[in-house]
């Protein structure tokens, strides 16, 4: 069936340090493809999307390209701050939503 | 726009008992979606409603059932508690059926079972 596989965390970065979480998934047919980010206490925020191979999905200085030749959406950010800190979860959906492990990211000042 | 409202926000339960969770979707949103979230396994599907249709279900025991309403509100039930069943449980909504478009979340109702 389908399934996303993300880099295991935690991801521990300085502020102002470029960010990647890797992320693959393993789909039959066209998935959308989702980063969603979850706030200590709260629920899932979508954070960016990509609906076809070669979109880009950009928001708050994330960006994720959809490649369908190497089946991945590798979330990038080129300077976190401490407010970034979170729990991110890649996803796709293909009739029905998917989410990999999540990768907890540490950001400190 | 209100955004997913989960209700109650935080229930203790002991074991055997049952509890219904309720999930009011964004307006005009005819699609919700359950998840478990929990440490060990993550995010887990649980089933999708849409026009008060099951349209999807996870891979969960029979102890879990679910229900939608015409308002499109939503309730999950679970029954006969285990130990196990302790959790975040997340709903989500979406405007049409959950395709390629993406869901809002709720912040969850945290199931604790004694």
């Amino acid at each position: 069936g389908d399934s996303v596989t993300q880099m295991e965390g935690p991801v521990t970065l300085s502020e102002e340090a470029f960010l990647t979480i890797n992320c693959t998934y393993t789909a039959t047919g066209y998935p959308s493809l989702f980063w969603y980010v979850q706030y200590p206490g709260e629920g899932l925020q979508l954070l960016l999307k990509a609906t076809k191979a070669d979109d880009k999905g950009s928001n708050k200085g994330f960006e994720a390209t959809y490649r369908k030749e190497t089946t991945s959406f590798h979330l990038e950010k080129g300077s976190v701050q401490v407010s970034d800190s979170a729990v991110y979860f890649c996803a796709l959906n293909n009739n029905d939503m998917r989410f990999g492990a999540g990768t907890r990211l540490t950001v400190k000042p | 726009k209100a955004g997913v409202t989960q209700t109650p926000r935080y229930l203790i339960k002991t074991r055997g008992q049952q509890v219904t969770l309720s999930c009011s979707p964004i307006s005009g949103h005819r699609s919700v979606s359950w998840y478990q979230q929990t440490p060990g396994q993550g995010l887990q599907f649980l089933f999708e409603y849409f026009s008060e249709t099951q349209r999807n279900k996870g891979n969960f025991p029979g102890r879990f059932s679910g229900r939608q309403f015409s308002n499109s509100r939503s309730e999950m039930n679970v029954s006969t508690l285990e130990l196990g069943d302790s959790a975040l449980y997340l709903c989500a909504s979406s405007e049409g059926q959950a395709g390629n478009q993406p869901q809002h979340f709720g912040d969850g109702t945290r199931l604790s079972i004694l």
